[in-house]
């Protein structure tokens, strides 16, 4: 059975740094792209990131590209988003998924901005 | 960059009824095209992937059509559980995009 646990979320100021990150079990962590999903309150699903299953490719949505980078450590088999000069729209659950159709979710962890 | 329009963004139905579900795509993406249901609390769940093919332990009154520019997502005969948010995905390139999302109430 595919298992995605996301931790890291919290509370965080406005221009500061979060790292997220999802242990993945269950399936082939190396043969699978990952990517990350948002949900601020009230609003809509939004697809952040996806980094291929050999780590060498990573794409980013453009709000926030520049200031999020996604990796993987596979003798974790862990999934991380490093998410730097964090602003108040940023706030939101995110959840891990695993390949480009996300396939299966974690439940998310929830990333408050906020002074 | 793919925009994708989802209706409608609400719908009010009973249980029984059929419910249908549009996405559309601003440029043709084939049938890389995945549905999903969200309900509040939980982990979104994938209902359809590749516009059609049914996700295995997913009900058969879901189902997928379309390809291209136009899909659409049917529920046969809903039943009290489906009452939640569905969301659709194009992920023929970069950024993936999702639909608003469809709440069903």
């Amino acid at each position: 059975e595919v298992q995605l646990v996301e931790s890291g979320g919290g509370l965080e100021q406005p221009g500061g740094s979060l790292r997220l990150s999802c242990v993945a079990s269950g399936f082939s962590f190396s043969d699978a792209a990952m990517t990350w999903v948002r949900q601020a309150p009230g609003k809509g699903l939004e697809w952040v990131s996806l980094i291929s299953a050999s780590g060498v490719n990573a794409y980013y949505a453009d709000s926030v590209k520049g200031r999020f980078t996604i990796s993987r450590d596979y003798s974790k088999n862990t999934l991380y988003l490093q998410m730097n000069s964090l602003r108040a729209e940023d706030t939101a659950i995110y959840h891990c998924a695993k390949d480009i159709q996300l396939s299966d979710w974690g439940q998310g962890t929830l990333v408050t901005i906020s002074s | 960059d793919i925009q994708v329009t989802q209706s409608p963004s609400s719908l009010s139905a009973s249980v029984g009824d059929r419910v249908t579900i549009t996405c559309r795509a601003s440029q043709g993406i084939g049938n890389d095209l995945g549905w999903y249901q969200r309900k509040p609390g939980k982990a979104p769940k994938r209902l359809i992937h590749f516009a059609s093919s049914l996700q295995s332990g997913v009900p058969s009154r879901f189902s997928g059509s379309g390809s291209g520019t136009e899909f659409t997502l049917t529920i046969s005969s809903l039943q009290p559980e489906d009452f939640a948010t569905y969301y659709c995905l194009q992920h023929k390139s970069f950024p993936l995009s999702f639909g608003g999302g469809t709440k069903v109430e």
